[in-house]
């Protein structure tokens, strides 16, 4: 059974790129990553997802290698608002498995 | 804006009661998901809806139960609390197909029982 593995904690400094791992054991080729940042006192939230490769949108960058033994969400040029909890999640293809990490807590210095 | 509400943010309740914690949402999707938050664990899947009445176990179903009789409310049900029961509940809805894990949240309710 896929399970996830996040660092607890991450500092970085405003302007710097940050890359957050997820380690993830027996994943399939369809299996999805998806990425979820927490604010205190608020849901998760969408950032990005994604199942091979390299996906990118407005706000973030999900690399997955091909032995798709991790993924790294990537966040270009953080800023204090950026200071979160970030979160992967494992989508088993062809179940309704979805495995959450343990989260990530990024804090982002001036 | 599209929107998940949540009955309660903060519910304190007594060991033995029935506890119900309500979830609406307002983007006619089709998937509707219970989470319960954890310091150290993250999130755990309690219960999943994919359709109107129907449901699938998460990882984490004991002592939980759900009802869905319409589209836009999920219920999460705790027939008779306990202690290890106090947590965050996160209720969170998505369309299906590819589209399932762009899912959104609610704000929460936190759990005290006593």
């Amino acid at each position: 059974l896929a399970k996830t593995t996040q660092p607890i904690s991450m500092d970085s400094y405003e302007g710097q790129e940050v890359n957050i791992t997820c380690s993830h054991n027996n994943i399939a080729t369809n299996d999805y990553i998806t990425w979820y940042q927490q604010f205190p006192s608020q849901g998760p939230r969408f950032i990005i997802q994604g199942y091979k490769t390299k996906v990118t949108n407005e706000v973030a960058s999900l690399f997955i290698p091909a032995d798709r033994k991790s993924s790294t969400l990537s966040l270009p040029r953080v800023s204090l608002s950026d200071t979160a909890v970030y979160y992967c999640l494992v989508t088993l293809s062809g179940t309704y498995k979805y495995i959450f990490g343990t989260g990530t807590r990024l804090k982002v210095l001036a | 804006d599209v929107k998940v509400t949540q009955s309660s943010r903060y519910l304190v309740k007594r060991t033995g009661e029935k506890v119900f914690l309500e979830c609406v949402q307002d983007m006619d999707h089709e998937n509707m998901f219970w989470y319960r938050q954890d310091p150290g664990l993250g999130l755990r899947l309690i219960y999943f809806s994919y359709d109107v009445k129907m449901k699938e176990k998460g990882d984490i179903p004991e002592g939980y139960s759900v009802s869905r009789e319409k589209k836009e409310r999920f219920s999460l049900i705790l027939e008779s609390a306990s202690t290890n029961q106090t947590s965050m509940y996160l209720c969170a809805s998505s369309s299906p197909g590819q589209k399932r894990n762009e899912q959104f949240f609610g704000p929460g309710t936190r759990l005290t029982v006593l």
